[in-house]
């Protein structure tokens, strides 16, 4: 199926285990994003990709760790998870870059993290 | 610390009427505006951007960018229940997007 697609959809894990959540996206678009989505705090960018083998920081990365061998995947790793990453984790894609007229992000599901 | 501040509401409207969101943004470097909607457990989709200061309409949707008091807005005319979502508006600067917390929205019938 075209688009983009993460999973798992929903986790629950406990405190110092690792995770990995996945996203998948079909278009071959340069960009990815990984935000989280918390109350009160509205979405905030963790880390971005530019192109394969490119990743920079965002506001939040601290406690995450990407990387991105493919253009079409960007799976995010919490290392040791704390109850304070329990979220919703929102991917994205653009293809900003690639000479698209308009800068538009295009959201997955979102995965719902629990840490317990 | 960039920062985007929207009014959290909620928004109340009744249907038919004139709904305004605003969104005031901290970096003067800013290039591009968005306004995204997210229905209650669903992703955000992009409906409207705007890169130079006036109006840009789409439809019965209208933002607004003025860059000098560094203020966007969004107004949705002739609201329908459907319209009834979190509206969040987001600054693109350099590399990185940000996001305002959300205005909620709600259309009354």
């Amino acid at each position: 199926d075209a688009g983009i697609t993460q999973s798992p959809r929903y986790k629950i894990t406990e405190t110092g285990r690792q995770v990995t959540l996945m996203c998948h996206q079909t278009w071959s678009h340069s960009y990815m994003f990984w935000y989280r989505q918390d109350l009160g705090h509205g979405l905030r960018l963790i880390y971005y990709s530019a192109a394969a083998d490119i990743t920079d920081k965002g506001e939040v990365p601290d406690g995450y760790v990407v990387s991105r061998s493919k253009t079409e995947n960007f799976p995010l790793t919490l290392e040791s998870a704390t109850r304070s990453q329990t979220s919703v984790y929102f991917c994205a894609s653009s293809s900003w870059g690639s000479g698209a007229p308009v800068e538009e992000q295009y959201f997955g599901p979102g995965t719902r993290l629990t840490v317990t | 610390q960039k920062e985007v501040e929207q009014n959290s509401g909620p928004l109340s409207v009744p249907e038919g009427a004139i709904a305004s969101l605003n969104c005031t943004y901290s970096d003067r470097g800013s290039q591009s505006f968005f306004w995204y909607r997210q229905y209650s457990g669903k992703s955000p989709e992009l409906i409207m951007f705007i890169y130079s200061n006036g109006d840009k309409e789409d439809g019965r949707f209208t933002a607004q960018l003025n860059k000098a008091s560094q203020y966007v807005s969004l107004l949705i005319r002739d609201s329908q229940p459907s319209d009834s979502a979190t509206y969040l508006c987001a600054v693109k600067a350099g590399n990185q997007f940000y996001f305002g917390t959300g205005t909620s929205l709600t259309v009354i019938p």
